[in-house]
């Protein structure tokens, strides 16, 4: 699997939009790009996920470059409540099943601080 | 829907103890997980589950069981704690991609 690699940790202004870079450089064809987030003492939470177009939900946009080997999420309007660690994954998304495939491999992530 | 829940929120056990882990979906989700977070650290799988009657091991299993006899429950025994799982505990679940996990709020358990 892909080795990510984020920078540690991020400052945005409230109501600004965030964005989460996000290199992994020797991503292969059938690789997808995943992103989740945790805030303090929750479970993570899915964000989102594409493959090679951008992709666009409720909570956020992934843009990814065209030779697939660095992404950025983008929250357009950063809250405060969006002060979290923010993972990218990159994982094959097979049907088939075994082994370590259901392993989520969390890494260190971006701490953004969403401040007033 | 309630999504993915978890009972206890938090357990204080003593060494040597036994204990089970709720966890609960009702997404109708065939993939559930439990994996255990240390602190400042990375989510480690310690079970999965692909369905009813199916479940495998994942990267830390020892010290710990799971069964997995209806769809919705995917409870989590502690047999003989130890302080080395003292730790954060979550329960997830996904329908059609492992990658798409839906995760309960955590069990916080200390062995003492």
């Amino acid at each position: 699997d892909a080795k990510t690699t984020q920078p540690p940790s991020m400052d945005c202004a409230e109501g600004r939009a965030a964005n989460l870079p996000c290199n992994h450089s020797t991503i292969s064809g059938n690789e997808y790009v995943y992103w989740y987030r945790q805030i303090h003492s929750q479970g993570p939470q899915y964000i989102i996920h594409g493959l090679k177009n951008n992709e666009t939900n409720e909570m956020a946009s992934l843009i990814i470059t065209e030779d697939r080997k660095s992404s950025t999420l983008i929250l357009p309007h950063a809250t405060l409540r969006d002060t979290a660690v923010y993972y990218c994954i990159v994982r094959s998304s097979g049907r088939g099943y075994g082994g370590s495939q259901g392993n989520l491999i969390f890494g260190k992530g971006t701490k953004l601080s969403v401040k007033p | 829907n309630a999504g993915v829940t978890q009972t206890p929120k938090f357990r204080i056990l003593k060494i040597g103890q036994s204990m089970t882990l709720q966890c609960a979906q009702d997404m109708n989700h065939n993939y559930m997980y439990w994996y255990r977070q240390d602190p400042g650290m990375g989510l480690k799988l310690i079970y999965y589950s692909v369905g009813a009657g199916i479940t495998d091991k994942g990267e830390v299993p020892n010290g710990y069981n799971v069964s997995r006899s209806t769809t919705e429950d995917f409870p989590l025994r502690l047999e003989l704690a130890a302080p080395s799982q003292t730790s954060v505990y979550f329960c997830a679940s996904s329908y059609s991609s492992p990658y798409e996990q839906y995760f309960g709020p955590g069990t916080r358990l200390t062995v003492t």
